[in-house]
């Protein structure tokens, strides 16, 4: 079976440019996760789909932040335009409707602004 | 709102010398416990994890962690370190915001070396 999957690994852009993370969950995952983290410091909540449900934003730091699931499988995080502190490892986690606590975490992507 | 503490950002021990990661939580009810573990260019991967019931629990790799609730903890252990256990090692604790959200709050983690 395969893992959480997050496409790239890594990113390199342009302050002001648009990058698009995407992250597929295991399969029949209802709940998929967002998360990032800077070095050094916690790794923090962005939000929860269930399905292509957003059940928690409460994360988001801003409205250049954008996460799609649509048909409840894949999801995508766009930033849009970033900034130099969006450099970050983005992890994506997913898990069993009637399972939540037990999620499984990509390998994450770095993406690095400059 | 649920915090964790990993009180020491770097550790490094000897190959064979035996490990204890420390980690306290703040949390109003009663946790859901969580050890990951990120070894260089992987994800995360879950070591073990607390819910309820006995208070030593057995993860993988030959882990181990006690939730402690007088003293609000859940301290990482290993009674034999290998090289291949350095990585970057996150405590975190659930807690439900509602319906199946099982959001979880990190600490910073702490860095293992391990010498040969």
């Amino acid at each position: 079976e395969a893992g959480v999957t997050q496409f790239p690994s890594h990113s390199v852009i342009e302050k002001g440019q648009t990058v698009t993370l995407r992250c597929d969950p295991i399969s029949g995952h209802d709940n998929l996760y967002w998360y990032r983290r800077v070095m050094g410091k916690e790794i923090k909540f962005l939000l929860h789909f269930v399905k292509e449900s957003k059940q928690d934003e409460s994360g988001m730091p801003n409205n250049r932040f954008l996460a799609e699931r649509t048909g409840g499988t894949y999801s995508t995080l766009k930033v849009q335009p970033a900034e130099l502190e969006d450099s970050r490892v983005y992890f994506c986690a997913s898990s069993q409707l009637d399972r939540g606590r037990n999620a499984f975490f990509g390998q994450g992507t770095r993406l690095t602004v400059v | 709102a649920q915090s964790v503490t990993q009180p020491d950002i770097h550790i490094t021990v000897s190959e064979g010398a035996s490990l204890e990661l420390r980690c306290n939580y703040s949390y109003g009810a009663t946790p859901y416990l969580f050890w990951y573990v990120q070894s260089p260019g992987q994800g995360l991967q879950l070591l073990l994890k607390y819910f309820s019931g006995d208070t030593l629990v057995q993860g993988i790799k030959g882990f181990e962690a006690e939730f402690k609730r007088s003293q609000s903890s859940f301290n990482l252990r290993k009674p034999s370190v290998h090289w291949s256990d350095a990585a970057e090692y996150f405590c975190a604790v659930g807690a439900s915001s509602g319906g199946s959200n099982y959001k979880l709050t990190f600490g910073k983690g702490t860095l293992l070396t391990v010498n040969p």
